[in-house]
């Protein structure tokens, strides 16, 4: 166990719909970093947040957005889903980067379907 | 852009030594990671190299030489519980609070009894 937890698990939507993913990271933890990983693309960087703000984007479509709220929980929110947006979506915490290791926590991640 | 090229599979038998090779072009470097991922559950961490050389924990070991843009990942005394994916990430970017990574696709080890 990571310490960082995800909710949903699982979640089966349509295309269209707009679904909202959900993480905690571990006590103490200021990073959260969101990864999308299919099955032809690998993991891949989403979106970085440090202490409530955006520090780093990567492939992020323009339907998709974050925030990290005050008590440092993200939330991940897709919208105008499609159904190459099926694939598991992670959650990282790290305490610190740059110089130190900064090794990221991975939470067990949200399956999202969409059919 | 970021280009990070791993073996896509490989296999070996228990009790033996797999090294996984790990080859990476990024626009920064600030420290290369292996995780190790089992099926449909979340990367663990494994190791961390940002200098050249060897780091050794117990029977897994990393490799990192800058100049050639290359790492290994070696596993020693293979065990069944060792059959995984195993991920090599590099993060590009020095500051102290970005810590992105990019990762490789992954090569799935299989262990055979």
């Amino acid at each position: 166990d990571s310490g960082v937890t995800q909710t949903p698990k699982h979640l089966i939507t349509a295309t269209g719909q707009r679904v909202t993913l959900r993480c905690s990271p571990r006590s103490g933890d200021l990073s959260v970093y969101w990864y999308q990983q299919s099955l032809d693309q690998g993991l891949q960087f989403l979106i970085q947040y440090y202490n409530g703000e955006e520090r780093a984007k990567g492939n992020i479509l323009e339907r998709f957005s974050a925030q990290q709220f005050p008590d440092l929980h993200s939330e991940l929110n897709l919208s105008s889903l499609e159904l190459g947006d099926s694939a598991l979506y992670f959650c990282a915490s790290s305490p610190r980067t740059g110089g130190e290791r900064g090794e990221q926590y991975f939470g067990p991640g949200t399956r999202l379907t969409v059919t | 852009g970021q280009n990070i090229d791993q073996p896509t599979e490989m296999t070996a038998t228990e009790g033996a030594i797999v090294q996984i090779n790990c080859t990476y072009q990024t626009s920064g470097f600030n420290g290369l990671f292996w995780y190790q991922q089992h099926a449909g559950e979340a990367p663990t961490f494994l190791s961390y190299n940002v200098l050249d050389g060897l780091e050794e924990k117990g029977r897994f070991s990393s490799f990192l030489s800058r100049s050639k843009g290359y790492s290994y990942l070696l596993l020693k005394e293979l065990q069944m519980k060792d059959s995984a994916s195993y991920l090599c990430a590099v993060r590009p970017d020095r500051g102290s609070t970005l810590g992105r990574l990019y990762f490789g696709r992954g090569t799935q080890l299989t262990v055979w009894p």
